[in-house]
């Protein structure tokens, strides 16, 4: 089954409001993990990734938390952006380390 | 330097076609992942290759479904006899080593 997954399908919010994203996870053993960003007809991008031996990681405006107790990741977005609109997926490395493996996705919807 | 590419991006094919993805990994990328998206899904992993191996194809059908990465040229993804069930999209990354992995475009492709 799938390693990763994310909590609600669809998340709306004003532009400039903050964006909380949440993923969870049950390979206790998985230690890397990572956020995607796919805008419509395109690839994922990557937006950031998190250790196991990290708690927190911050980039820009964007900030990943891992709590491995209770297995959960979420992403938040601060000042959320119309460009920010897109579905996020998190996604965790397989146990051979060869492929990532995919949540199905939040759609994040900006408005103006 | 040029991100990955895939061509074509839109492919329709009649049940019973062949269908070839090509994938171009980025300059100085030896390793290239494919992956397939259902609609309202998440990417599958497929198959992972270096040049000229393929290193793991646990996500690949048994049948119908071949992949390979030539020591010239791009890597292909072959697909057989195809059925309506193989409508999807599907895309290529690569990566330097084994960690982060850039995505294409992907190629969207559709059984008529």
């Amino acid at each position: 089954g799938e390693s990763v997954g994310l909590h609600l399908p669809t998340l709306s919010v004003q532009e400039g409001d903050n964006s909380i994203i949440n993923c969870a996870y049950s390979n206790s053993a998985s230690d890397y993990f990572i956020w995607y960003k796919q805008e419509s007809g395109k690839g994922p991008q990557f937006i950031i990734d998190i250790r196991s031996n990290m708690d927190k990681r911050q980039g820009q405006r964007v900030t990943v938390l891992l709590n491995k107790t209770v297995k959960h990741l979420s992403l938040q977005i601060a000042a959320t952006q119309p460009g920010d609109s897109a579905v996020y997926f998190c996604a965790d490395l397989n146990q051979a380390g060869t492929a990532l493996i995919f949540g199905k996705g939040t759609t994040l919807s900006v408005s103006s | 330097n040029a991100g990955v590419m895939q061509n074509p991006r839109h492919l329709v094919r009649r049940r019973g076609q062949e269908a070839r993805l090509r994938c171009s990994p980025m300059k100085g990328h030896s390793h290239v992942y494919w992956y397939r998206q259902l609609p309202e899904e998440g990417l599958k992993f497929m198959v992972y290759l270096q040049k000229e191996n393929i290193i793991d194809e646990s996500g690949m059908p048994k049948e119908r479904f071949s992949a390979e990465f030539p020591k010239e040229g791009p890597s292909i993804l072959r697909i057989q006899q195809v059925v309506r069930g193989d409508s999807a999209a599907y895309f290529c990354a690569s990566s330097p080593n084994t960690g982060e992995q850039f995505f294409g475009p992907g190629t969207r492709l559709t059984v008529l």
